[in-house]
């Protein structure tokens, strides 16, 4: 993932809108990601994975976009709800190894407008 | 238990001062993680532990952090003279196997305050 810096990007959408997040990873060889979703004061949480063999793959509400030319995952919500609000980051894994060897992006909080 | 927990939930310190963290993993998880996560940055590791294999600590930004595991459960890590600038979340994450494929649980983090 890349470092955004001390302010983490922020993502306002008005309820039942889609959302769209983005994170650029940096190791063209990594072959597994993640994103996770962080609410507040509390742990990060797996939403939906992805490998580096697919380019699209979908959950209940979310999909992962997978675009391995350009180094770049998003992370599409439909129908945003109030309890989506959270910090969402991805996380990518070099060839063969295990959440020891995983870069974490910073993250874009997602503010979900009532 | 649960789900993972780590205790305290905060933490304030002076500089100088020894802090110890602990981590309960979720029971029968072999594997267990410590990170880091600093304002603005994404989480940096720190160490892992894996059933009775010697742990990874390639993570550890100094000699002045160490993390034990008693028991194949528990876990405490240690920051000993703490620094202004260990000021983080500290995050224990527990898994059943260590292995990619497998979901990774986060316990809430303990948030220290270095004074």
């Amino acid at each position: 993932g890349e470092s955004v810096g001390l302010h983490l990007p922020t993502l306002s959408v008005q309820e039942g809108d889609n959302s769209i997040i983005n994170c650029a990873y940096s190791n063209s060889a990594s072959d597994y990601f993640i994103w996770y979703k962080q609410e507040s004061g509390k742990g990060p949480q797996f939403i939906i994975d992805i490998r580096s063999n697919m380019d699209k793959r979908q959950g209940q509400r979310v999909t992962v976009l997978l675009n391995k030319t350009v180094k770049h995952l998003s992370l599409q919500i439909a129908a945003t709800q109030p309890g989506d609000s959270a910090v969402y980051f991805c996380a990518d894994f070099p060839p063969s190894g295990g959440y020891q060897k995983v870069t974490f992006g910073t993250g874009t909080k997602l503010q979900v407008i009532p | 238990g649960a789900g993972v927990s780590q205790s305290p939930s905060n933490k304030v310190t002076e500089k100088g001062k020894d802090v110890e963290l602990r981590c309960d993993p979720i029971s029968g998880h072999t594997a267990l993680y410590w990170y880091r996560q600093s304002l603005g940055q994404g989480l940096e590791f720190l160490i892992y532990f894996q059933g009775n294999s010697a742990p990874d600590k390639s993570g550890l930004p100094s000699d002045r952090f160490s993390a034990e595991r008693t028991g194949g459960s528990v876990s405490t890590l240690t920051i000993q003279r703490t620094q202004q600038e260990d000021s983080a979340v500290y995050l224990c994450a527990s898994s059943l196997l260590g292995t990619r494929q497998e979901t990774q649980y986060f316990g809430p983090g303990t948030r220290l305050l270095v004074l």
